[in-house]
């Protein structure tokens, strides 16, 4: 089946700077979708992205759909301590059975120093 | 303006009982997903379904796990005789389904349901 590989799986950083973190997936992917998941609590939908070479903002955030339809990556600037949590990358395959499932990322775990 | 809803939030059972999972999808939504999660870990798909069907029920196991939709009322995911490892989050997501354009791949997530196996 297809596989995410999310990277970083963890960052800490200052208050204010930039992160950037990506996914990359051994097969072709029609839909990414970006997530983030507080504890105890179930994903928020963050951004969606349906065509390659896509690059869509959602106030600090920035996503971009990869060329190549395997992979993209996740930008948060200025961050700010309610930034923190995990971020979830998940993806629809192109065709075929099961596309109507999200395979997901391991997750990027986002700690904000103050 | 209501998102998925799921209870109870958190179940504890014993050894060999059952547990039952609720979820209410969004308003206007016909799609329902189901998918597990394991600390440290991202979600995993069990099962898709819409309105009386099983549309795709390849990430759950075949034994003791069954899902289903009705007509009327949520969706239900039960397990039964229960053991260690089905300790988990399970969490349902929703979607409009073909008629909402794009929005059909977007799914949209409830709380989620701790289960604790004793």
């Amino acid at each position: 089946g297809q596989q995410l590989n999310q990277s970083p799986q963890s960052m800490f950083i200052q208050e204010g700077e930039d992160v950037s973190m990506n996914c990359t997936s051994s097969s072709i992917f029609n839909t990414w979708l970006w997530y983030k998941q507080e504890p105890g609590e179930g994903p928020v939908l963050l951004i969606a992205l349906y065509k390659a070479g896509e690059l869509t903002s959602n106030g600090r955030l920035t996503a971009q759909f990869g060329i190549t339809r395997k992979d993209s990556f996740l930008n948060i600037s200025a961050s700010i301590p309610s930034d923190v949590g995990i971020y979830f990358c998940a993806g629809r395959p192109y065709s075929g059975a099961g596309s109507y499932q999200l395979t997901f990322g391991k997750g990027t775990k986002l700690s904000v120093i103050p | 303006n209501a998102g998925v809803m799921q209870n109870p939030r958190h179940l504890v059972r014993r050894r060999g009982q059952e547990a039952r999972l609720r979820c209410s999808p969004m308003k206007g939504h016909s799609h329902v997903y189901w998918y597990r999660q394991l600390p440290e870990e991202g979600l995993k798909f069990m099962v898709y379904l819409q309105k009386e069907n099983i549309i795709d029920e390849s990430g759950m196991p075949k034994e003791r796990f069954s899902a289903e939709f009705p007509k009327e009322g949520p969706s239900i995911l039960r397990i039964q005789q229960v053991v260690r490892g089905d300790s988990a989050a399970y969490f349902c997501a929703s979607s409009p389904g073909l008629a909402g354009g794009h929005s059909y791949n977007e799914q949209f997530f409830g709380p989620g349901t701790r289960l604790t196996v004793l």
